[in-house]
């Protein structure tokens, strides 16, 4: 059972470059999320997702854009790499919009 | 300001014993959810309590809700060093549609 899992684990950037993370998840969940997880910040949401083909911003989306094309996967994009997002992202899903998240193992992107 | 914070940001205890970790937040939420994270992994979910409940058992688990005090605690009891990991609470405010993380607790275990 994969539950939610993310690609790539791990990546370095130079600043400016371009690059997109993919979340999959095998559950059915309408609802997904990406968060950045920065030390002693806990998570914070940067976009989400209600159902396919649609995304909202959460609380830090500058710097980032979404896409929900089908159910099962959320693509999370950088256009313009910064060093200020270097950070552990992580990609969760849910049944339902207040109910418990799964996670994935996270991505460690590091902008130089 | 953050919905949910736990206190202590850090705590080291002796395998055998219990640890304790709160959660206080600021306004009217439909339910709490405890997570632990593992060093290098992603969250995974422990317990959910909702508004209207007091206390739930998980395992070793413990789980309280005090709505008046806004804050919830999190018991593990007999820890054993695999409990070594972060500890967060994710409150979820009524009328929102988001769930709101917290810094987290370290907690570690001595063998």
């Amino acid at each position: 059972n994969a539950g939610v899992t993310q690609t790539p684990k791990f990546r370095v950037l130079k600043t400016g470059q371009s690059m997109t993370l993919l979340c999959a998840q095998d559950m059915n969940h309408e609802y997904m999320y990406w968060y950045r997880q920065d030390p002693g910040m806990g998570l914070r949401l940067i976009h989400y997702s209600v159902g396919e083909g649609t995304t909202a911003k959460g609380e830090v989306p500058d710097g980032y854009n979404v896409s929900r094309l089908k159910k099962q996967n959320f693509l999370l994009g950088l256009e313009s790499a910064a060093p200020s997002q270097t950070s552990v992202y992580f990609c969760a899903s849910s049944y339902d919009r207040l109910g418990i998240q799964y996670f994935g193992a996270g991505t460690r992107l590091s902008v130089l | 300001s953050q919905q949910g914070e736990e206190d202590p940001q850090a705590l080291s205890i002796q395998e055998g014993e219990n640890a304790t970790m709160n959660c206080s937040y600021k306004t009217s939420i439909n339910n709490l959810q405890w997570y632990r994270q593992n060093s290098g992994r992603g969250l995974v979910h422990l317990i959910l309590i909702r508004s209207n409940e007091r206390e739930k058992h998980s395992g070793r688990l413990r789980v309280t809700l005090d709505t008046s005090k806004k804050s919830s605690s999190l018991l593990i009891t007999a820890s054993r060093a695999a409990d070594t990991a972060s500890y967060f609470c994710a409150t979820v405010k009524t009328s929102y549609d988001k769930v709101i993380f917290g810094p987290g607790t370290s907690l570690s275990v001595i063998p």
